[in-house]
């Protein structure tokens, strides 16, 4: 069974900082993994999908990466804006077509 | 491309009572699933159909919950003699059929359980 541990809980910075989320899953076999944000209240926003076969992926501030083979998995943030304060929840997706999603990491960044 | 949507937003019912919610896809995606997220905690996968095929249902989906999704289109989850706990913000999200299945999601459905 997928388990998904996503670390830190919370995180507060000041704006500008750099910062970088972890995820790590317990079974390798993925097909890919997505990163999303979550509003509270609202549903989720895909903000990036990296391939099992991809290291990286990029957009704009935003660049994942993945080992699949030590089953994690880091979002990087760069320059934060207080705009960027969400949940963020990564989700590796299997081949049986399920996604096992972390409780994921809120984030603060204060202006 | 309107995105997922999810019919009610909100839904308060009173212990016991049946309700339904629905789900409709982005146009052309074949794969939709169902998740349910309760408060700090990431969503729960429920089940998903490729088409009109209910190909994985969780353990978590009880007897007192069905899925169906005729000709492949929307889909309704119904939740049967609701229970407290069943009170949760239910997710809908859907993929393409090429590519890498990325997932969009609907807005939810709040389910509160009187």
């Amino acid at each position: 069974k997928q388990e998904v541990t996503q670390i830190p809980a919370a995180l507060s910075v000041p704006e500008g900082e750099n910062l970088v989320l972890n995820c790590s899953f317990t079974d390798s076999a993925i097909y890919n993994l997505q990163w999303f944000r979550q509003d509270p209240g609202k549903g989720l926003t895909s903000l990036l999908l990296i391939q099992s076969s991809q290291r990286e992926q990029t957009s704009g501030r935003l660049n994942a990466s993945l080992d699949k083979s030590s089953g994690r998995s880091t979002l990087y943030i760069a320059a934060s804006q207080p705009g960027d304060s969400a949940t963020y929840l990564c989700a590796p997706y299997t081949n049986a077509g399920k996604s096992t999603f972390g409780d994921g990491t809120t984030l603060t960044v204060k202006p | 491309d309107t995105g997922v949507s999810q019919n009610p937003r909100h839904k308060i019912t009173k212990r016991g009572q049946n309700v339904t919610f629905r789900c409709d896809p982005i146009s052309e995606h074949n794969r939709l699933y169902w998740y349910r997220q309760t408060l700090g905690q990431g969503p729960e996968f429920l089940t998903y159909f490729q088409n009109e095929a209910q190909l994985e249902k969780s353990r978590l989906l009880s007897d007192r919950f069905s899925a169906e999704r005729p000709k492949g289109s929307f889909s309704t989850l119904e939740i049967q003699r609701t229970e407290q706990g069943d009170s949760a913000m239910y997710l809908c999200a859907s993929s393409p059929r090429t590519g890498q299945y990325e997932q969009y999601f609907g807005p939810g459905t709040r389910l509160t359980v009187t």
